[in-house]
């Protein structure tokens, strides 16, 4: 089992730029998600969904999209990257009981 | 889902006990306590939870106070691999989980 599994593990952006940071998950879950992690902070919930086909905003979603593409597959899109964007981005699915976690995106736009 | 406030660091010797407060005083009947930790830059990793009764598993021990408005995470006997951020989530076990700054550990030889 792999788990979460994101792509691509490290970015550089311009500003203006897109890009889609993928998600997959092997676990059959319902609910992912996507957070973003500043340096010396915890994370914060950009967006989330709780089952194929639904999408909701968390804390933070103001510059990005997402998409539930199927059970599996959850992307999160930035449309026209901003160095405020520069972040850890991790995506996660949830059990009944407990999130697992991929290892992280690490973006850096410029 | 519930605030909670935990204490930015502490430490711990090697070999003891680590014991980790959180405080959640607006909890509501049904929400759970979570503990998560993340070590270094790697993605958090699920250790507990618990709704009223004290639990424990392989890696750890969740005590929560009988009026459930603070709980504390032990770790029995603390590595130098146990050190990490740990973070104390309440909800009622819904899909919105919200991460705090958590509290970090320090485990000295």
């Amino acid at each position: 089992n792999a788990g979460v599994t994101q792509t691509p593990k490290f970015q550089v952006l311009k500003t203006g730029q897109s890009m889609t940071l993928q998600c997959a998950q092997d676990m059959n879950h319902n609910s992912m998600y996507w957070y973003r992690q500043d340096p010396g902070m915890g994370l914060r919930l950009i967006y989330y969904s709780a089952s194929e086909g639904t999408t909701d905003k968390g804390e933070v979603p103001n510059g990005y999209n997402v998409s539930r593409l199927n059970k599996r597959e959850f992307s999160l899109r930035l449309e026209s990257a901003a160095p405020s964007q520069t972040s850890v981005y991790f995506c996660a699915s949830r059990s009944l009981t407990e999130a697992f976690f991929g290892q992280g995106t690490r973006l850096t736009v410029v | 889902d519930a605030k909670t406030t935990q204490p930015t660091s502490m430490d711990c010797a090697e070999g003891r006990a680590a014991n980790l407060p959180c405080n959640h005083s607006t909890i509501s009947g049904n929400e759970y306590v979570y503990w998560y930790r993340q070590i270094h830059s790697q993605g958090p990793q699920y250790i507990i939870h618990g709704l009223k009764n004290n639990e424990t598993n392989e890696m750890a021990s969740l005590i929560i106070t009988e009026d459930r408005k603070s709980s504390t995470l032990i770790l029995p006997h603390a590595t130098l691999r146990d050190t990490a951020v740990y973070y104390c989530i309440v909800n009622t076990g819904g899909f919105k989980t919200i991460f705090g700054a958590g509290t970090r550990l320090f485990v000295k030889a």
